[in-house]
């Protein structure tokens, strides 16, 4: 099993409509989670860190549900900047390095 | 706002060949990596750096493969004898707590 799965896509999302991504993490015991966003050809670049709580950032929701060992992400009212890869990205065991997904692909149209 | 530097942006090298791909971590950051995009797949983590030492490496780093930070600003990847197959976007990223922050890139080819 892989150590982190996403759904690669693409999305294909009209402006304003809400999309939401989801991803899967193998090992139990990881502790941090994260989405990252990719603009093509461009390097990753942190969106948010989710907490177990749940965190809220302007349209963009973040998820984590512990038990089912599954994180998500929500984007409302979508805008064609948004428009990139997102990255669900989750810390090794050791605590050191960073294990990426393959990626989500969002494409919003006019 | 402190970034992550990368050098040189595309380097172009014959199979064979030694290449170093080098990064200057943000300053204060104590945590460095490496990782390497193929085209159109996922971003792999290669090796972690801490404290002066490799505190974490992936199967793709092999014996081909070294990390040097030889003074105190460089990052340093080297490839000793590049393949075709090593033809990939690497990056370099620095953490200082949990957010990692990524340099733009050098794109290698190997021809």
């Amino acid at each position: 099993r892989k150590e982190v799965e996403q759904d690669p896509g693409p999305f294909n999302v009209p402006e304003g409509a809400t999309v939401a991504f989801n991803c899967t993490y193998s090992n139990s015991a990881s502790q941090s989670f994260f989405w990252y966003r990719q603009d093509c050809r461009k390097e990753p670049k942190l969106l948010m860190s989710v907490y177990s709580s749940g965190n809220e950032d302007g349209r963009f929701t973040a998820q984590l549900n512990r038990a089912s060992q599954y994180i998500s992400l929500l984007i409302r009212d979508s805008k064609l900047s948004d428009s990139a890869t997102y990255l669900c990205v989750v810390f090794t065991i050791s605590g050191y390095a960073l294990n990426f997904g393959k990626g989500t692909s969002l494409l919003v149209t006019p | 706002e402190p970034e992550v530097t990368q050098t040189p942006s595309h380097q172009v090298t014959q199979m064979g060949q030694e290449v170093i791909l080098r990064c200057v971590p943000i300053s204060n950051h104590l945590y460095f990596y490496w990782y390497r995009q193929i085209l159109g797949q996922k971003v792999e983590f290669l090796v972690s750096f801490y404290n002066n030492e490799i505190s974490e490496k992936s199967e793709i780093f092999d014996d081909q493969f070294s990390v040097e930070r030889p003074d105190g600003s460089n990052f340093t990847l080297k490839i000793r004898s590049t393949k075709l197959e090593d033809s990939a976007m690497y990056f370099c990223a620095s953490r200082e707590n949990t957010e990692a922050f990524f340099g733009q890139g050098t794109r290698l080819t190997v021809v």
